[in-house]
């Protein structure tokens, strides 16, 4: 069966930087998308950007251009995502999202991870 | 981008059936057939429950459907249950490789 299994919480400070990471099982992992989602407390699901898994071409969005960075590690199964200078305000639970249907639906998704910035 | 627009909160009895609204522009919702409704209850994952406008993913009730007019698509909700109730977001493809999500809408079973 398909899982995306994220990494633990983390706790950041201010101008720190994240690494989120994503394994994938049970499914060809070259073959689909991977979106980043985050969602802060109470506030609606906002997009990150996504990362063609077969060629490792990115699209973010530009709320966090120049600050996040999507990666993948084929051999691991695994997608990175990384936010640079940290602000209180990227306190979020962030999730990844496989486009598994259709042109743009994300079919299955991590549990979610959540980052805490703060001094 | 900014985010597509749906209501704060809809409500409806058991039984009942409600239409949650995502409204964008020519350049989203309006211009492709790619959007995609997601329901999430407190402090889990979302659950994709339409994509491509109107598509079920396999397991999901055939009480919910998609569809949409110009700018503006609907998701609806027959027969609702209790366990309906939750956050309802949309999403649609905006070009050139961009997503987009609505605001969230509550839904309350009364």
């Amino acid at each position: 069966q398909v899982q995306l299994v994220q990494s633990g919480a983390e706790v950041k400070k201010p101008g720190a930087s994240v690494k989120v990471s994503c394994k994938a099982s049970g499914y060809t992992f070259t073959s689909y998308a991977m979106h980043w989602v985050r969602q802060a407390p109470g506030q609606r699901l906002q997009w990150m950007g996504w990362i063609n898994v077969g060629s490792g071409n990115t699209k973010y969005s530009q709320k966090f251009q120049g600050r996040v960075t999507i990666t993948r590690d084929t051999p691991a199964s695994t997608v990175y995502m990384e936010l640079s200078s940290l602000r209180s305000e990227d306190t979020a639970v962030y999730y990844c999202a496989r486009a598994g249907a259709g042109a743009a639906g994300n079919d299955y998704w991590g549990q979610g991870t959540l980052v805490t910035v703060s001094s | 981008q900014s985010a597509l627009t749906q209501p704060a909160s809809v409500s409806g009895s058991p039984g009942q059936s409600i239409t949650i609204s995502c409204t964008g522009t020519s350049s989203d919702v309006g211009r492709y057939n790619y959007v995609s409704w997601y329901q999430q209850h407190p402090g889990k994952a979302p659950k994709l429950m339409i994509y491509d406008v109107s598509n079920r993913p396999s397991g999901v009730s055939n009480r919910f459907s998609g569809s949409k007019s110009g700018n503006t698509a609907s998701l609806t909700i027959s027969g609702l249950q209790a366990e309906d109730e939750a956050d309802y977001y949309c999403s649609s493809y905006t070009g050139s490789s961009f997503v987009v999500f609505g605001g969230g809408t509550k839904l309350t079973v009364l």
